[in-house]
């Protein structure tokens, strides 16, 4: 079973506009991590924001924000105020602890932002 | 700020043959970790490394993959007999400590064309 749904596989949003990537998760674990990473057509890939499980507040980073519905299992990642350069795919991770005593990160399929002037 | 680095940027190769992949994890991180990207698709975990061994595999690892940290600083992803199924993009990433907020550092990849 799918455990991080990415549910767009491309999405378009003009420039200076609000938009929501949308992800949910799937896990029994109490505890766990969700992260959001950008991936620019350079192929390299960057880390934008995290969101633990107890956290309270939903995080920010700068025009990251991330909407934490823990109850509907949802961690969509909203990017206020586009700029060309948000132009790139997106992932949604979570962090997942193995039997090994390790961690791994359980990726979704991706979103393609494409930000039009 | 201190980064991953991964060489080389770029690697052709041809079927059959072995492949290193070399990273440098930052200095005073203690895991290290390979993943995988088929391109198109999404990334997937292969392996994770933590006191000088295996922590966890997928089952995307099989024989013909191992791991080494050889020396303090570098840590490699060896192919023995590469297939053409093996093209895609390899990050190395690493991590301080596990299971905190500290997120894992992924370097910039490693393109593998196996021709």
């Amino acid at each position: 079973a799918q455990k991080i749904t990415q549910t767009q596989p491309g999405m378009f949003v003009q420039e200076k506009e609000a938009v929501t990537l949308d992800c949910t998760y799937d896990t029994s674990d109490p505890s766990y991590g969700l992260f959001w990473y950008k991936q620019p057509s350079s192929g390299e890939m960057i880390f934008l924001i995290y969101q633990g499980s107890y956290d309270q507040q939903n995080a920010t980073e700068g025009r990251y924000s991330l909407n934490f519905q823990k109850a509907r299992k949802s961690a969509n990642l909203v990017i206020s105020a586009s700029q060309l350069g948000d132009s790139a795919m997106y992932f949604c991770a979570m962090r997942e602890f193995t039997q090994g005593g390790s961690e791994k990160l359980v990726f979704g399929k991706g979103t393609k932002l494409t930000v039009n002037p | 700020e201190p980064e991953v680095t991964q060489t080389p940027s770029h690697q052709v190769t041809q079927m059959g043959q072995e492949v290193i992949l070399r990273c440098v994890p930052i200095s005073n991180h203690l895991y290290f970790y390979w993943y995988r990207q088929i391109l198109g698709q999404k990334v997937e975990f292969l392996v994770s490394f933590y006191n000088n061994e295996i922590s966890e595999k997928s089952e995307i690892f099989d024989d013909q993959f191992s791991v080494e940290r050889p020396d303090g600083s570098n840590f490699t992803l060896k192919i023995r007999s590469t297939k053409l199924e093996d093209s895609a993009m390899y990050f190395c990433a690493s991590s301080k400590i596990r299971g905190t907020l500290h997120e894992q550092y992924f370097g910039p990849g490693t393109r593998l064309t196996v021709t």
